[in-house]
């Protein structure tokens, strides 16, 4: 498969527990975007990063939540001390910045904290 | 920061009918505008984009778009609907400042009775 890659499918835990989801792009994209999506709702822009850099951080990224793409090829994303408003859809894509299409998006990693 | 509106939350059709969704942005500047469909159980996919050029922009499966400046709309239509398009349907906006970083509006889910 050479589309977008994330994982786990899905995954529930405990409030107060902490996460960590994976996003492996295409390869060839220096593009990662990190989207949230709630039940009812569009997707939500939460983070991006060109290669390794994370060029910017959403307000809904609260202290809790943190983003890596240490080599510029996968990423993580994690979340600290899990609140019950943290469930939701978390959408990887990416692209190859200033190519002319949209991005590719993964299948997303379903949190539910109970 | 820009903002998108879809006007129907829910669409139930039967198959034949012709389609229009409606779409429209806040933002003063240039923008590139996308719809992205996401069937059942599936990732979101892009139906269509427009960068420049013709304003009426044709995507996969007989969908099209008409981007209309004065109204800052981009209505997404198709003339005949079949079951399988049965799906959520998003409209995203990236304001060419914003480092490919797209706002979506809503979604709405359309349902095709066979």
């Amino acid at each position: 498969d050479t589309g977008v890659s994330q994982d786990p499918r899905h995954k529930i835990t405990k409030r107060g527990q902490n996460v960590t989801f994976r996003c492996d792009p295409i390869s060839e994209h220096n593009r990662l975007y990190w989207y949230r999506q709630t039940l009812g709702q569009g997707p939500e822009f939460l983070t991006y990063f060109q290669n390794e850099a994370q060029l910017e951080k959403s307000r809904l990224l609260s202290d809790r939540f943190s983003a890596e793409r240490p080599k510029g090829s996968f990423s993580t994303l994690e979340i600290q001390r899990t609140e019950q408003g943290d469930s939701a859809m978390y959408l990887c894509a990416s692209m190859v910045a200033g190519a002319n299409y949209g991005y590719t998006f993964g299948s997303g990693t379903r949190l539910t904290v109970v | 920061a820009q903002s998108v509106s879809q006007h129907n939350h829910h669409v139930i059709l039967s198959e034949a009918a012709s389609l229009e969704l409606g779409c429209n942005y806040s933002y003063g500047g240039t923008v590139n505008l996308f719809w992205y469909v996401q069937y059942p159980g599936q990732h979101l996919q892009l139906l269509l984009k427009y960068f420049s050029g013709d304003p009426l922009v044709k995507g996969i499966k007989g969908f099209e778009a008409e981007f209309i400046k004065s109204k800052f709309s981009f209505n997404l239509r198709k003339p005949s609907v079949q079951w399988s398009d049965t799906a959520e349907y998003f409209c995203a906006v990236n304001a060419h400042a914003a480092g490919n970083k797209l706002t979506f509006g809503g979604g709405t889910r359309v349902l095709v009775k066979p």
